[in-house]
């Protein structure tokens, strides 16, 4: 079974740029969550997405921050401007089913500079 | 009071001993809960799931105590490649299932 897919792996920008990450989930999962993770924390929520509707989006810094699923399948994560304190990973995670369990792809580790 | 709270360690333990992370949680309508595993730099996976009558995998045994609104994970037989941050996972009832993780505790087995 294909796992949830993220690109870029990588992403090095310069601060005040703008930035996008995509995001494929695991067919047939309705649930998406964009998740950002700091090092040294725990992954952070962003956003979450039951098909293509948002049903939590309260950590989401919303000036800078934007995010869509359309058709309720891949899902892209805007940042703009980015800022210094932007630089993390950012993990996309899907389940089948809201609070059941989520898998996650690789991340996208971004460096704003 | 944070909806999910873990020490963050280290816990530095040796090889073969048997070592235990608790998980605060503070919404009692919660029902489900997860153990994931995160090793450096890469992403988490789950490692087991809570259940009420509690959990048991070979050496690790999850536990819920609802009362005390806290989940555990116990590991015996502490193996080097242990080593990794382990996150609790609380979703969060409210109309809607919001995923919580906790910070993640850090265990590092010594040789």
């Amino acid at each position: 079974e294909a796992g949830v897919a993220q690109s870029p792996r990588y992403k090095i920008i310069e601060k005040r740029q703008s930035v996008a990450f995509w995001c494929n989930p695991i067919s047939g999962h309705a649930t998406l969550y964009w998740y950002q993770q700091i090092l040294g924390q725990g992954p952070k929520l962003l956003i979450q997405f039951q098909n293509n509707g948002v049903v939590d989006d309260s950590q989401l810094p919303k000036d800078r921050f934007s995010a869509e699923r359309l058709k309720g399948v891949d899902s892209t994560l805007k940042i703009q401007p980015a800022k210094l304190e932007d630089s993390a990973v950012y993990l996309c995670a899907s389940s089948l089913a809201r609070g059941a369990e989520a898998f996650f792809g690789q991340g996208t580790r971004l460096t704003v500079v | 009071r944070k909806e999910v709270e873990q020490d963050p360690g280290p816990f530095n333990v040796p090889e073969g001993a048997t070592v235990a992370f608790n998980c605060t949680y503070s919404n009692s309508a919660s029902q489900s809960f997860f153990w994931y595993r995160q090793d450096c730099r890469k992403e988490p996976k789950l490692l087991m799931s809570v259940y009420s009558s509690g959990n048991e995998d070979g050496r690790f045994t999850a536990q819920l105590n609802r009362a005390s609104q806290y989940i555990s994970l116990l590991i015996r037989d502490s193996k080097l490649s242990d080593s990794a941050t382990y996150l609790c996972v609380v979703p969060v009832s409210g109309g809607y299932q919001k995923v919580t993780f906790g910070t993640g505790t850090k265990l590092q087995v010594i040789p």
